[in-house]
């Protein structure tokens, strides 16, 4: 069964940072791309980043590009999203999702979301 | 970027009741269309990949259809758990990913 966990969500003032993880179970983690997909408070759905399953390719949202970084550590079946610079257009709940393959761009499966709330 | 649009925003109907939703895309995206599901306080889930592909699980009486820019999502015969929104995807521009705004089917 594929169980993807995030964690590392919380409040952090504008102009902070914060670290998104997820830890995932249940596939070959290297052999797909991970990608964060984020939801602002009663809204729709925002791509944000995907990576490749070797960490070779990253790819970035122009509304995060500069400031969010995605990495990942296959051994310990984690992909991290690093964010600075978090302003009141990044509150959202941010979801880890596994693609259907190495870079298909589409979200198989979806952890429980993490909420990232940028107060001023 | 592709923009997609969802229609209707709202439908409402009743438990047995056949749900059309539509989705439009600013230019074509061949088959690269996927939908999701999205129940009240929960994660999205995968419903169906490259326009008319059931994802892993879901039940027959979702389908797909349509290429290039205009598609739809068919449910027969609505069941409880199935009064959600439902997103459209497009991923034909990888990696500049799109979301439609979404369709919520709500209890008539």
């Amino acid at each position: 069964e594929v169980q993807l966990l995030e964690s590392g969500g919380g409040s952090v003032q504008s102009g902070g940072s914060l670290r998104l993880s997820c830890v995932a179970s249940g596939f070959n983690f290297n052999s797909y791309a991970m990608s964060w997909v984020r939801q602002a408070p009663g809204k729709g759905l925002e791509w944000v980043s995907t990576i490749g399953g070797s960490g070779g390719f990253t790819y970035y949202a122009d509304s995060v590009k500069g400031r969010f970084t995605i990495s990942r550590d296959n051994p310990k079946n984690t992909v991290y999203l690093e964010m600075s610079s978090l302003g009141g257009d990044d509150t959202a709940v941010y979801y880890c999702a596994k693609d259907s393959g190495y870079l298909n761009f589409n979200f198989e499966y979806w952890g429980q979301g993490a909420l990232v709330t940028v107060s001023s | 970027d592709i923009v997609l649009t969802q229609s209707p925003a709202t439908l409402s109907l009743s438990p047995g009741e056949r749900a059309t939703l539509s989705c439009r895309a600013s230019q074509s995206v061949l088959t690269y269309l996927d939908w999701y599901q999205q129940r009240p306080g929960q994660a999205p889930r995968l419903l169906m990949y490259d326009a008319s592909k059931r994802a892993t699980g879901i039940p027959a009486r979702f389908s797909g259809s349509g290429s290039g820019t205009d598609f739809t999502l068919t449910i027969n015969s609505l069941e409880p758990e199935d009064f959600a929104i439902y997103y459209c995807q497009q991923r034909s521009s990888w990696p500049r990913v799109t979301f439609g705004p979404g369709t919520k089917v709500d209890v008539k």
